[in-house]
């Protein structure tokens, strides 16, 4: 069936570097996307969000890429700090339903 | 902005008894809530959808008879473990997707639920 992968499952970068966390859905009628971020033991947070009729979106330090046309998703992270150590998800779907991906472990090295 | 209210968020009990976890949202109505499970290092895999005042719609695999879910208001939605074993300890979240906003969805902050 239809899921969304990761690519990496573990990311260690150096603190004050950026991050790159790929992100691979095969569901071409997702028309909306989010990348959750998770510590141990609580709930997804919100990180960005993206629709599928834009390719870029920028946050504060973050940025979300889609690629449609490879059904990719990226989220970049720059200037990594030891706080954005934790697992991160991508999440696809529309307005019925959410589903996630593997999920990627971004460690940050000070 | 919207807050999603999940309780107990954290829960022992013993294998055969049942558990009931309540997801409520705060200041926003939910037309669809949303349950998840997540074990140990994996991802949030959907259980089921539940629309208010409508039965809930159940992944594949994931048995209605011991997941029970209720929604019987736009704020309130119950999951209940029936019959709880050991491999039914997770990490259990909600969703609640508000009704008047595209793409509007909140999540609780999670129950560990440990069958002993």
């Amino acid at each position: 069936g239809e899921s969304v992968g990761l690519h990496l499952p573990t990311l260690s970068v150096q603190e004050g570097d950026n991050s790159i966390i790929n992100c691979a859905y095969s569901n071409s009628a997702s028309d909306y996307f989010i990348w959750y971020k998770q510590e141990s033991g609580k709930g997804p947070q919100f990180i960005i969000d993206i629709r599928s009729n834009m390719d870029k979106r920028q946050g504060q330090r973050v940025t979300v890429l889609l690629n449609k046309t490879v059904k990719h998703l990226s989220l970049q992270i720059a200037a990594t700090q030891p706080g954005d150590s934790a697992v991160y998800f991508c999440a696809e779907g529309g307005n019925n339903d959410m589903r996630f991906g593997a999920g990627t472990r971004l460690t940050v090295k000070p | 902005g919207a807050v999603v209210s999940q309780h107990p968020s954290r829960v022992i009990c013993k294998s055969g008894t049942s558990v009931k976890i309540e997801c409520r949202s705060l200041d926003f109505q939910a037309t669809t809530m949303f349950w998840y499970r997540q074990f140990p290092k994996q991802s949030l895999m959907l259980m089921a959808t539940s629309n208010e005042g409508s039965k809930a719609t159940y992944e594949q695999g994931v048995e209605k008879d011991k997941f029970l879910i209720n929604h019987a208001s736009l704020t309130l939605s119950t999951l209940t473990v029936t019959s709880a074993h050991p491999e039914d300890s997770s990490f259990y979240i909600c969703s609640a997707r508000e009704r008047t906003v595209l793409y509007g969805y909140t999540f609780g902050s999670g129950t560990r639920l440990t069958v002993v």
